[in-house]
């Protein structure tokens, strides 16, 4: 069985400030693990994915991710946020021969100028 | 490249009337499709996934329905709508011999009154 779970359904941060939006899963076999955004009215779109590879994770927008097996955790970090960053934030957990991923319930990151 | 298209991109219906949403992918072979929904304010709900032309695999019982008439077609319908129906319907794809991630249409605003 797999879980995500998102700490903070909003983070609100000031242009220029640092992005932390937190991730934590749990999973019985080697996970998967994905970042994705979305804009309003718009579908979903990978930002990064953590596949057993490298555990530190660079995705688009700067955004990063570091995987941390010891704390279940998969936090989604960018050194300075933008206005065009706001949005929805869906971490999501897969893996052993499951094809249909976890997603957690989402973070609203809103940035204020 | 890939690429998956959904339409229409918005529907208003009354309660009572069918529903037939479309999802095509293009760009790749036998693909995994899915279809998810949304909810205001809420996270992904999973509604069915297919793993091949004809194979329906539902997870939410209700009164949706999914088909897969061509290997790269995902429609989802209803015979009658209701309130709770209404939602953001996104539709997804993962590629054979990939790793687990999804790939995500646009999605469809459906509006029931």
């Amino acid at each position: 069985a797999q879980s995500v779970t998102q700490l903070g359904s909003h983070v609100s941060v000031s242009e220029g400030a640092l992005v932390l939006l937190r991730c934590n899963y749990s999973s019985s076999v080697p996970p998967y693990l994905f970042w994705y955004v979305q804009y309003p009215n718009q579908g979903l779109q990978l930002l990064l994915k953590y596949t057993s590879a490298a555990t530190l994770v660079k995705g688009i927008n700067g955004f990063e991710a570091e995987f941390k097996k010891s704390e279940t955790s998969f936090h989604l970090t960018k050194p300075s946020a933008h206005m065009s960053d706001a949005a929805e934030y869906f971490c999501a957990v897969s893996g052993g021969g499951s094809y249909i991923p976890t997603f957690g319930r989402g973070t609203s990151l809103i940035v204020h100028p | 490249s890939q690429t998956i298209h959904q339409w229409p991109a918005t529907l208003v219906q009354p309660v009572g009337s069918p529903l037939s949403l479309e999802c095509t992918v293009e760009g790749t072979s036998n693909p995994n499709l899915y279809w998810y929904r949304q909810a205001a304010g809420r996270g992904l709900q999973l509604l069915f996934y297919s793993v091949g032309i004809g194979q329906i695999s539902s997870e939410v019982p209700q009164n949706l329905s999914a088909s897969r008439p061509q290997d790269r077609q995902f429609i989802l319908s209803s015979k009658k709508l209701l309130l709770s129906d209404s939602g953001f319907y996104l539709c997804a794809w993962r590629g054979q011999g990939m790793t687990y991630e999804q790939y995500f249409g646009p999605g469809t605003r459906l509006t029931v009154t």
